[in-house]
C-alpha cells in the first residue's frame, strides 16, 4: 500500500547548524508535499510545502527539496534556534486528497 | 479570525461510556479529518469527510462514529466498543488538494 519512510527518528543538533529531514514515498502519482511542526501538546502547523512540479522551495531558514525520480523530499533548517526544537512531519498527497503521514522527527536543538 | 477550534481540551471517559469530541471550522474548508496519535507516535486517519453529509472511514475507524451535518461541524464520537480509546486526538481541515489547518487536540484519558 501507499507508505512515506521519515528519517531519522530523532535528530540532536548544535544551535546554529543545519538540519536535514528525509522523507521517502511509494505513490508515484503523489503531487503535493507539506511539512509540520508538532510542539508539545499542541497540533501540528504546516511551515512549508511543495507540489511535483517545482524541484526545490525556500522560506527564509527552511527549504525543501523534491526528487520524483527517486522520490525523495527533504527538510532543510539552516541556523537553527532553540525554538526549532518540536516533531517534524513529512507527508504526501495523491490521488485519493489523504495525505500519507511519515512516523515523525524529533528535532532537539541543543544550545 | 478563522480558524479550527476542538473543545474540550481534556476529556475523561469511564469504561463503558461514550464521548462526543467537537471540532469546528470557520475556514469555509469543504474537507475535513480526524486523526489519532499516540504518545511518540505519528498520525493515524479516523474518518474523513469531503463534503456535507458524506465521510469515509479512514485507517482505524473501528469504534468511531462520526457525522457531517454542517460544513463547518465534524463532532467524532468514541464509542464504548473502542478498547483502548486513550490518546490525543487532533481534528484538521482543508480546502481539497492542499495543505491541512489542525486543531490544537483534545486529549481523552479513560478513568
Amino acid at each position: 500500500g501507499e507508505n512515506v519512510e521519515q528519517h531519522p527518528s530523532t535528530l540532536s543538533v548544535q544551535e546554529g547548524d543545519s538540519a536535514v529531514i528525509k522523507c521517502t514515498y511509494s505513490d508515484s502519482a503523489s503531487n503535493y508535499f507539506p511539512w509540520y511542526k508538532q510542539e508539545l501538546g499542541k497540533g501540528p502547523q504546516l511551515i512549508i510545502d511543495i507540489r511535483s512540479n517545482v524541484g526545490e522551495k525556500k522560506d527564509q531558514r527552511i527549504a525543501v527539496t523534491l526528487n520524483k525520480t527517486a522520490k525523495h523530499f527533504s527538510l532543510h533548517i539552516t541556523e537553527t534556534q532553540p525554538e526549532d526544537s518540536a516533531v517534524y512531519f513529512c507527508a504526501a498527497m495523491g490521488g485519493t486528497y489523504k495525505y500519507i503521514f511519515g512516523t515523525g522527527t524529533r528535532l532537539k536543538v541543543l544550545a | 479570525d478563522g480558524g479550527i477550534t476542538q473543545s474540550p481540551k481534556y476529556l475523561f471517559r469511564k469504561e463503558g461510556q461514550n464521548v462526543t469530541l467537537s471540532c469546528e471550522q470557520n475556514l469555509n474548508h469543504d474537507a475535513m479529518y480526524w486523526y489519532r496519535q499516540d504518545p511518540g507516535q505519528g498520525l493515524r486517519l479516523i474518518y474523513y469527510s469531503q463534503i456535507v453529509n458524506d465521510f469515509q472511514k479512514g485507517d482505524i475507524a473501528e469504534g468511531y462514529s462520526v457525522s457531517r451535518e454542517k460544513k463547518e461541524s465534524f463532532p467524532l464520537t468514541v464509542t464504548s466498543a473502542q478498547k483502548n480509546p486513550t490518546a490525543f486526538y487532533l481534528c484538521a481541515s482543508s480546502i481539497l488538494r492542499d495543505g491541512y489547518t489542525f486543531g490544537s487536540g483534545t486529549r481523552l484519558t479513560v478513568v
